[in-house]
């Protein structure tokens, strides 16, 4: 089994410019979310979906936009990239709000 | 939503076992209190979670205080694998936030 599976595992863009980061699970999990962790913290909520259709923002969402057009795939959108968004990406889903998560291996953004 | 405290690090001698404390002292009735690892380099990976009795699974268990304002992961015996980053997390039905902080950082000492 794949579970969450990320793509680009590594990015380097300019600022401003625009990146989509691929997010795609095979557990047909309704729920899944978008997390950054800076170096030495803990992981902050960016986005996160209950089900198809149904976005909604976590605590950190500025800059970044989200869509969830199936079950399977949670794109993660960067508009213009900033230097402040230097940081690694994680994408998790889960069964339910309150059931155990799993997290992809991240994907490590570098904006220059 | 009630955010955690935790110890920055905690050392443990390998094959002992370990207790890593969480506070949360404004916990509401439905936060639910969970504690996910990170490896080095890698992504979380979910270790337990709880309501309001004790719990058990086969890779620890969670010892929730009556009061429910404090919380211990308890690994039975501590191996090099587990030195990780622990992070205690509570979440509310229909929250919208899932707070990591910044964890504690355990050690295992051969």
């Amino acid at each position: 089994n794949a579970g969450v599976t990320q793509t680009p595992k590594f990015q380097v863009l300019k600022t401003g410019q625009s990146m989509t980061l691929q997010c795609a699970q095979d557990m047909n999990h309704e729920y899944m979310s978008w997390y950054r962790q800076d170096p030495g913290m803990g992981l902050r909520l960016i986005h996160y979906s209950v089900g198809a259709g149904i976005t909604d923002q976590g605590e950190v969402p500025n800059g970044y936009n989200v869509s969830r057009s199936t079950t399977e795939d949670f794109p993660l959108r960067l508009l213009s990239a900033a230097p402040s968004q230097t940081s690694v990406y994680f994408c998790a889903s889960s069964r339910g709000r309150e059931q155990p998560q799993h997290f992809g291996d991240g994907t490590r953004l570098s904006i220059l | 939503d009630a955010k955690t405290t935790q110890p920055n690090s905690m050392e443990s001698n390998e094959e002992e076992p370990v207790h890593l404390p969480c506070n949360h002292s404004t916990i509401s009735g439905t936060d639910y209190i969970h504690w996910y690892r990170q490896l080095p380099s890698q992504g979380p990976e979910y270790v337990i979670h709880g309501l309001t009795s004790n719990v058990n699974n086969r890779m620890a268990s969670l010892a929730i205080a009556e009061d429910r304002k404090s919380s211990t992961l308890i690994l039975h015996r501590a191996t090099l694998r587990d030195a990780a980053v622990y992070y205690c997390i509570l979440s509310r039905p229909g929250g919208n936030q899932f707070y990591f902080g910044t964890g504690t950082s355990l050690t295992v000492i051969p």
